[in-house]
């Protein structure tokens, strides 16, 4: 099973300041299956990306991912204050899928 | 709309059994695989397997083996998530999320979730 590492556990910034979460897999991820969500207290997740570098319909443009192989970034622009939330990447490979532990975006 | 809404919460006694649900509207269900996510109290998603409603071909996580079971009438458009002996540890919330309806080989649509209370 691939594990997937999301750094840092915490981030803690203000709005208007920009982000980037970082997410490690064990081994080689397809970059295709490579998608980040978004989940808000009391929501369910949201996609946010996907294929790596993909939005999903209706987010913004201030998200953006990137990366390949074992290192994939989501970065945020100019925070919101609706972007803070905890956000997880997930990976499909060998027929299972697996989440990251998330990073907790919190305001400063 | 393409939507999945998922049954109401469930408070039961450890032993007991259960089964939730997850119906699919707006887009063809029998296409799309379900998967189901636990997430339990203050903590991170966990993927616990996946049925192809077309087939009701089920491929669980190897932890969740054995300990719950996954089914679809694809007539009705639901799939469902069950257990015939829950323990405290099942108390969570429980997602289900449609693989790739909008061709973004993610999970692209998500129910509300279903809490699931187990205490004796």
């Amino acid at each position: 099973e691939i594990v997937l590492t999301q750094s840092p556990g915490t981030l803690s910034l203000s709005p208007g300041e920009s982000a980037t979460l970082s997410c490690r897999a064990s081994q080689s991820v397809s970059s295709s299956y490579l998608a980040w969500y978004q989940q808000k207290p009391g929501q369910a997740p949201r996609l946010l990306i996907y294929g790596a570098s993909h939005r999903a319909t209706g987010i913004p443009s201030r998200f953006s991912g990137s990366g390949s192989g074992t290192d994939f970034t989501l970065a945020i622009s100019r925070l919101e204050p609706e972007d803070f939330a905890v956000y997880y990447c997930q990976q499909y490979g060998s027929s299972l899928f697996t989440f990251g532990p998330g990073t907790k975006l919190d305001i400063k | 709309e393409v939507q999945l809404v998922q049954s109401g919460a469930e408070v039961r006694k450890p032993g007991e059994s259960l089964r939730i649900s997850c119906k699919g509207s707006g887009y063809r269900f029998p296409n799309y695989w379900i998967n189901w996510v636990r997430q339990m109290p203050g903590k991170g998603l966990e993927w616990m397997g996946r049925i192809d409603p077309s087939d009701s071909y089920t491929k669980y996580r190897p932890s969740f083996q054995g300990h719950v079971t996954f089914s679809v009438d694809k007539s009705i458009s639901t799939a469902y998530l069950q257990w015939s002996s829950l323990e405290a540890s099942d108390t969570a919330i429980y997602y289900c999320a449609s693989y790739s309806v909008v061709h973004s080989d993610a999970f692209d649509v998500w129910g509300q979730g279903t809490v699931v209370a187990v205490s004796s």
